[in-house]
């Protein structure tokens, strides 16, 4: 039962372009969204993150906005830098149990960034 | 400051012997997360530790258990190895209560 999907396992696009990652939920309980970047060979890195009382959130170059209705959250890079290159992982997380945190991680989607 | 750090970085098993990962939590982090990521999919928890003891488990059978000590430090045990262990194993800590995880490199664990 997977409960934190990415449909595009990999993404193309052109430097300066903007770049949009989506994840679909199925779990109504996950309060919390996180987006991962992951480099190979190293751990996943913390990138944005959104609560599910908002609809969006901003951090520089990247945007997250949440749809609950359609249980859909997308990740936005404005612009895109060959640097961002990396597989995306959308997270997500049921409200804390005893001060415990559990991430349902997506597939992955493996994000290029052409010059 | 050392983010997580976890040993070894690669490790070849046979079917059915045990095998022990390390991890040492960022300084500050008291809370350690396993999860086990297979290729081409997204990590999956395979439980938690704080205060020494095992707060909540994935769906992972038994023969994966864990330990945390008194430093924070944790590991991982699976014992009766089956060629469908092997996977990047990924340590993560943070502190009690916190809403983000630091993950570390992970161990590459590879059954044959």
């Amino acid at each position: 039962d997977q409960q934190v999907k990415q449909n595009s396992p990999s993404l193309s696009v052109q430097e300066g372009r903007i770049s949009i990652l989506n994840c679909d939920y199925t779990n109504s309980m996950f309060d919390y969204f996180l987006w991962y970047k992951k480099y190979p060979a190293e751990g996943p890195t913390f990138l944005i993150s959104i609560s599910s009382i908002k609809d969006k959130n901003e951090d520089g170059r990247f945007t997250v906005f949440l749809n609950k209705s359609a249980k859909h959250l997308s990740l936005h890079i404005v612009p895109s830098q060959p640097g961002d290159s990396a597989v995306y992982f959308c997270a997500a997380s049921p409200p804390l149990i005893q001060g415990a945190q559990k991430l349902v991680f997506g597939q992955g989607t493996r994000l290029t960034i052409n010059p | 400051d050392a983010g997580v750090t976890q040993s070894p970085t690669h490790l070849i098993k046979t079917r059915g012997q045990q095998v022990t990962l390390r991890c040492s939590p960022k300084s500050g982090h008291d809370t350690v997360s396993w999860y086990q990521q297979a290729l081409g999919q997204g990590p999956q928890f395979i439980f938690q530790y704080y205060e020494e003891e095992e707060r909540q488990r994935g769906n992972f059978p038994d023969r994966f258990s864990g330990h945390q000590f008194p430093n924070y430090s944790s590991e991982l045990n699976v014992n009766a190895l089956l060629l469908g262990d092997s996977a990047l194993y990924l340590c993560a800590s943070s502190w009690a209560g916190s809403d983000g995880y630091t993950f570390g490199s992970g161990t590459r664990l590879t059954v044959v």
